[in-house]
Order: structure tokens, then sequence, then C-alpha cells
């Protein structure tokens, strides 16, 4: 089955520049989209189609793609980010439409 | 302002049945596809099941085929999982999430979720 692959964890300083990678074979072909949990709460669309951000999504969380890496960037880290986040992509043969990647802890120091 | 409220969750039985539902208000419900996730207890998110619009696609992650069931009534704004013969692993918290398109299927995304109902596999 199709996995996307994400770091652990990522630990950054507060102002700092956070970046969180998701790789899979199927992203040059595929969308990415990357979703924040924080404890206790339900997932939240920060990017979709690799780099566009929802309304209400600060302007510090970009989204990039490069072959079959996508990254998820926070710039000038602020202590709320401390959250988990998710990649989450599809396949290309559309037999998995909707994997996630393994999610990576991104804690604020 | 959107809101999907699931119910339904609880304890039960290994190969016991249980059905979730989910309450959806403040947008156009048979406009869009959704979906089931679930993310077991300290664990990542797993997509279960999803339903186009019109009930004409339906798709389910392979560890539930054969044994969950998606369905949607537009008609009350509500979508539906019947799980059947559970097992332990099935233990999570199940999310309700709506997704962007009509359509389900590769793309699908998802841009607003409930705050999930907890079910527990286990004698």
């Amino acid at each position: 089955s199709y996995e996307l692959t994400q770091p652990p964890s990522v630990s950054v300083s507060p102002g700092q520049t956070a970046r969180i990678t998701c790789s899979g074979d199927a992203l040059p072909k595929q969308y990415a989209y990357w979703y924040q949990q924080k404890p206790g709460q339900a997932p939240v669309l920060v990017i979709y189609k690799d780099s566009e951000r929802p309304s209400g999504i600060p302007e510090r969380f970009s989204g990039s793609s490069s072959g079959t890496t996508v990254t998820l960037t926070i710039s000038g880290v602020q202590a709320e980010d401390e959250a988990d986040y998710y990649c989450q992509s599809a396949d290309s043969s559309g037999t998995s439409p909707v994997v996630f990647g393994g999610g990576t802890k991104l804690t604020v120091l | 302002e959107v809101q999907l409220v699931e119910s339904g969750g609880g304890l039960v039985q290994p190969g016991r049945s249980l059905r979730l539902s989910c309450a959806a208000s403040g947008f156009t419900f048979d406009d869009y596809a959704m979906h089931w996730v679930r993310q077991a207890p300290g664990k990542g998110l797993e997509w279960v099941s999803g339903i186009s619009w019109n009930s004409g696609s339906i798709g389910y992650a392979d560890s539930v085929k054969g044994r969950f069931t998606i369905s949607r009534d537009n008609a009350k704004n509500s979508l539906y999982l019947q799980m059947n013969s559970l097992r332990a692993e099935d233990t999570a918290l199940y999310y309700c999430a709506k997704g962007e398109a009509v359509y389900y299927g590769s793309g699908s995304y998802f841009d607003y979720w409930g705050q999930g109902t907890l079910v527990t596999v286990s004698s």
C-alpha cells in the first residue's frame, strides 16, 4: 500500500522557521494537503493543493513541493503552533485515494 | 457556521456491531462528499471511508472493507457508518469530515471536521 513518510518530530525555538517534510512516490502527480492537530482537538486544514492557504490560516504557514517531497514551512514559529502535523495525499493509481502520513510532532522549545 | 456532530460511539464487544451518525449543518449537505476518518489512541489519522454527494461513489480502506458500510441521508443532512464484526483494532476516535468537492476519490481532502465519537472494542 502507498505510504507517505514524515519525520516523527521537529523542534524549533520561538521565532525560528520550522520545516516539516513529507515524502511519497506519487507526490509529483498528486496534490498534498496539511493538517494541524492540537491535543484533544480535531484536525484543522492549514494547506491545500500543495501551497494554498485556507482563509483564516496565518500567513506564516506555507507549503511547497519538489519532486517526491512536499514541505510545510512555518515562519516565525509561535508557541501556539506546537501541535501534530499530518500530510495527506493519494497514490497515482487510484487504489488508495486518501492516505495520511504518520504525523510530525512540532515542539516549540 | 459549519458544524459536524458525531454520535453513536461507545463500548462494544468484539464481533458486535455499532452504527455511527454525523449530523451536519451550516452548509448545503448534498453539495459535498463526506468521509469518516479515525484515530486510534495515541496514533495517527487513518481514512476509513468516503461517499460522494449522491452516494454514487463509495470507497473504503482495506482495513474495514467488507465490515463497514457508509451511507448518507441528504434529506436529513446526516452521514452514517455501520460497523459490523468489530475488532479490538477498530478502537479509535471516529471523525466525520466534510470533503471539499461533490465527488469522492483521489484528490479528496477535508475542510471541516467534527469533534469525533469514541469507539472502544473490548470484552
